[in-house]
């Protein structure tokens, strides 16, 4: 059974930094791209990055390019997130996702979520 | 950026209605789109993939159809579990996501 679990979130000051981790089982992590995506309060869905199955690809949108890292450890079977610089806007539900196509696919959708994990930043 | 719209951002809908959402893609896509369906404090659960193709596990009542720019989520018969927030998300380009669209009880 495909498991992705997320940790590491909290509260943090504004200007602070935080790191999410998402755990993966249930299937060949290393042979997979990886996303995170994040949800504010009340509000929609966004994509907030990539990262390809040997984590020399990675893409990130414009409200966190410059700020947020990507990474993935494949013989750990995790990814995670850097944050850095946090701003308010940036609290929402970080959820990690996996690719739904085996390699570095043109075209991924997402096929297994996370459960999510709540990062707050605010003084 | 591709910007995704969904209509209408609230639908009123009873047990056994026929339910039918709208997405529109700013620009060409294909049939790279795929739907979403979001129950409060639950992770999105995938419904459909390149625009038609239906996740497995996922009931025959939901189906997806277009291509380009016009995209359609149809319902045949809404059930009481159907009743959440659905979005529509493109990726041909990146990745986008409607506004959502939450059907909730007439």
């Amino acid at each position: 059974e495909v498991q992705l679990v997320e940790s590491g979130g909290g509260l943090v000051q504004p200007g602070g930094s935080l790191r999410v981790t998402c755990a993966a089982s249930g299937f060949s992590f290393h042979g997979y791209s990886m996303n995170w995506l994040r949800q504010a309060p009340g509000k929609g869905l966004e994509w907030v990055s990539y990262i390809s199955t040997g984590g020399d690809t990675t893409y990130y949108a414009e409200s966190v390019r410059g700020r947020f890292t990507i990474s993935r450890d494949n013989a750990k079977n995790s990814l995670y997130l850097h944050m850095n610089r946090l701003r308010v806007e940036d609290t929402a539900v970080y959820y990690c996702a996996r690719s739904n196509c085996v390699g570095d696919c043109q075209h991924p959708a997402f096929d297994f979520w996370g459960q999510g994990n709540l990062v707050t930043v605010s003084s | 950026d591709i910007q995704m719209t969904q209509s209408p951002s609230t639908l009123s809908a009873s047990v056994g209605d026929r339910v039918t959402i709208t997405c529109r893609a700013s620009q060409f896509i294909s049939t790279w789109l795929a739907w979403y369906q979001q129950k409060p404090g639950k992770a999105p659960k995938p419904l459909i993939f390149e625009a038609s193709s239906l996740e497995s596990g996922v009931p025959s009542r939901f189906s997806g159809s277009g291509s380009g720019t016009e995209f359609t989520l149809t319902i045949s018969s809404l059930q009481p579990d159907d009743f959440a927030t659905y979005y529509c998300q493109q990726y041909h380009y990146y990745w986008t996501f409607g506004q959502g669209t939450k059907v909730e009880i007439k």
